[in-house]
């Protein structure tokens, strides 16, 4: 069964510093990978996805993310954070062949951008 | 704005009373899915529509859940005989059935005492 682990339940980082939100999943099959972003009540904005290809990824507000295969990880990082970057973040995977295309979610990291 | 949006924003409500949710999707959209999320968990998947089929149930939904989508449009979440338990944000969302790219709604938050 599909899994997505997310280490970090809050990452803690000043403004301008880089960040890396971690994020490991467990799949037999081949996965297509998501980062989202939920700010305090409000639904959720996807930031990037990996489909196939290249296996980094770059999406918006300046996030990019790389696929590691052999490592089962689909790390997200910015080089500098600003405060408008506080907000949940959320890894999901879907496995390529299901025909549902569900994500399965993780339990999300916390970023708190402090000046 | 073309988004999906879902009503009502919010619902207090006691224990033992029905509520509905309602979701509008994005219009082309085929597939429409149902999440729970509770206090600092990522969203569990409960069920998803192709056009007006339910095609997959999570064993999260219980029979006091049900959900329909009676023209293959918009989709109701009902649940019966509310539970303490059942006090999460309701998150909808669509998509093309493509990639797995999903559309969400601001979600319906429910409380119940």
């Amino acid at each position: 069964a599909q899994s997505v682990t997310q280490l970090d339940s809050q990452v803690p980082v000043f403004e301008e510093a880089p960040v890396e939100l971690r994020c490991n999943y467990s799949s037999s099959v081949s996965v297509y990978l998501f980062w989202y972003v939920q700010y305090p009540n409000q639904g959720l904005q996807l930031l990037l996805k990996y489909l196939s290809g290249s296996t980094l990824v770059k999406g918006i507000n300046g996030f990019e993310a790389e696929f590691n295969k052999s490592q089962t990880s689909f790390h997200l990082r910015k080089p500098s954070v600003h405060i408008s970057d506080t907000a949940e973040y959320f890894c999901a995977v879907s496995d390529v062949g299901d025909s549902s295309y569900k994500l399965i979610f993780g339990s999300g990291t916390r970023l708190l951008v402090r000046p | 704005d073309t988004g999906v949006s879902q009503d009502p924003r919010h619902k207090i409500t006691k224990r033992g009373q029905n509520v509905t949710f309602r979701c509008d999707p994005i219009s082309e959209h085929n597939r429409l899915y149902w999440y729970r999320q509770t206090l600092g968990q990522g969203p569990e998947f409960l069920t998803y529509f192709q056009n007006e089929a339910q095609l997959e149930k999570s064993r999260l939904l219980s029979d006091r859940f049900s959900a329909e989508r009676p023209k293959g449009s918009f989709s109701t979440l009902e649940i019966q005989r509310t539970e303490q338990g059942d006090s999460a944000m309701y998150l909808c969302a669509s998509s093309l059935g493509t990639t797995g790219e999903l559309f969400f709604g601001e979600g319906s938050r429910l409380t119940v005492l």
